[in-house]
């Protein structure tokens, strides 16, 4: 099966500075890779998400890359804000239409005022 | 329209005790899975039902079990119940095609 990692497991940024998550995924065959933002206390929510026939996304202050040759996929935050402190998850799945995602560990994103 | 809706919000149960837990999906989905979330592990994937079938499965024991109904509602059952069980179990519905998963509140298991 699918295994991704996540890295770093914490981060602190100061507001206003950039924030960079980065996960590796194992399956070749995984073409679909959400990240969903979960603040403390409530659900997941999928906040960007990109398709392996494209290498990058952008969405306002946030932007996803892919590199499916080396199997990393990133997400950057610009402009940090206080709100965007909460846990971050990466997650890839093979798109056949099912509703099975392989998560990474977490992200706990901290943004200092 | 309503969330995805999950209950009850909070269980408290004794070692060896089994508990079912519910998921009733955003109407329209049929595409029903569940995820465990531990602080160590992030969230695992249980496993995935669509119209009333197991489509998927993850790494989990023969304790872990569910089903969905044909209203597409699921429920999960975890049987012999273990310490290690202590968990937040979220369900999450999709729309028959998209992969995009909505998250219900989750349920927090407690095993004492």
């Amino acid at each position: 099966g699918e295994n991704v990692e996540q890295h770093p497991s914490t981060l602190s940024v100061q507001e206003g500075d950039s924030a960079v998550i980065k996960c590796t995924y194992s399956d070749s065959a995984s073409n679909y890779f959400p990240w969903y933002k979960q603040e403390l206390g409530k659900r997941p929510q999928l906040i960007i998400d990109i398709r392996s026939n494209v290498g990058e996304k952008k969405d306002q202050r946030i932007a996803v890359t892919l590199n499916k040759t080396a199997k990393h996929f990133s997400l950057h935050i610009t402009e940090t804000q206080p709100e965007d402190s909460a846990v971050y998850f990466c997650a890839a799945i093979r798109q056949t239409g099912a509703n099975n995602l392989f998560f990474g560990t977490g992200t706990r994103l901290t943004v200092i005022p | 329209k309503a969330g995805v809706t999950q209950t009850p919000r909070y269980l408290i149960k004794t070692r060896g005790q089994q508990v079912t837990l519910s998921c009733s999906p955003i109407s329209g989905h049929r595409s029903v899975s569940w995820y465990q979330q531990t602080p160590g592990q992030g969230l695992q994937f249980l496993f995935e039902y669509f119209s009333e079938t197991q489509r998927n499965k993850g790494n989990f024991p023969g304790r872990f079990s569910g089903r969905q109904f044909s209203n597409s509602r699921s429920e999960m059952n975890v049987s012999t119940l273990e310490l290690g069980d202590s968990a937040l179990y979220l369900c999450a519905s999709s729309f028959t095609g998209s992969t995009e998963a909505f998250f219900g509140q989750g349920t927090r298991l407690t095993v004492v």
